[in-house]
């Protein structure tokens, strides 16, 4: 059974930082591309971030490039998003999400980790 | 990566069917057979309902069908019961590793 959990969520000042986990179980982690998908409350489901199995590509929205930054142990069956400058709009349930693979569909969902962006 | 179109709401009753509608553009839906579906309660993970525009994951019922013309993906409920009633979105590969949503259909029976 695939299992993702995300941690590292949490209430952060506008221009703070935070670094969110990804604990992946239930596959072979190294084969598979993962990402980070977001939804602001009461809001709809955006793709913010994907990485390659090996962890030497990684893709962006336009909304959070040069602002976050995803990497992958793959030793440790976990994926990570490094998250700067955040702003209000950052306000989100984050999603780590596995892709399948043929690297072009996201199947599997976490259960989320909330972060809040708030003076 | 403009969001993909979606009507904000549909309802049928039991038993009956319905589609819901999603639309992309050339560079993303109308490039690629790559559109899937995913349906969400309340405060809870979305889980894949189609992928490859008609690809139904084991398990998912075959109640759930999907579709594709052009640059429009259609997500059809047939005999919907109560339990459907849940948010559903539609997603396209957008190349590159990138992937863009729509809006969001919620669905009431």
């Amino acid at each position: 059974e695939v299992v993702l959990v995300e941690s590292g969520g949490g209430l952060v000042e506008p221009g703070g930082s935070l670094r969110l986990s990804c604990a992946a179980s239930g596959f072979s982690f190294s084969n598979y591309a993962m990402g980070w998908v977001r939804q602001a409350p009461g809001k709809g489901l955006e793709w913010v971030s994907a990485v390659c199995a090996g962890g030497g590509c990684t893709y962006y929205a336009d909304s959070v490039r040069g602002q976050f930054t995803i990497s992958r142990d793959n030793s440790k069956n976990t994926i990570f998003l490094q998250m700067d400058a955040l702003r209000a709009e950052d306000t989100a349930r984050y999603y780590c999400a596995k892709v399948r693979g043929s690297g072009t569909t996201i199947d599997y969902w976490g259960q989320g980790t909330l972060v809040t962006v708030s003076s | 990566q403009s969001a993909l179109t979606q009507p904000a709401s549909v309802s049928g009753s039991p038993g009956q069917s319905i589609t819901i509608s999603c639309t992309g553009s050339s560079s993303d839906l109308g490039s690629y057979n790559l559109v899937s579906w995913y349906q969400q309660y309340p405060g809870k993970a979305p889980k894949i309902m189609i992928y490859e525009v008609t690809k139904r994951p084991s398990g998912v019922s075959n109640r759930f069908s999907g579709s594709r013309s052009g640059n429009t993906a259609s997500l059809t409920i047939s005999g919907l019961q109560a339990d459907d009633e849940a948010d559903y979105y539609c997603c396209s590969y957008a190349g590159s590793s990138t992937w863009v949503f729509g809006g969001g259909t919620k669905l009431t029976v």
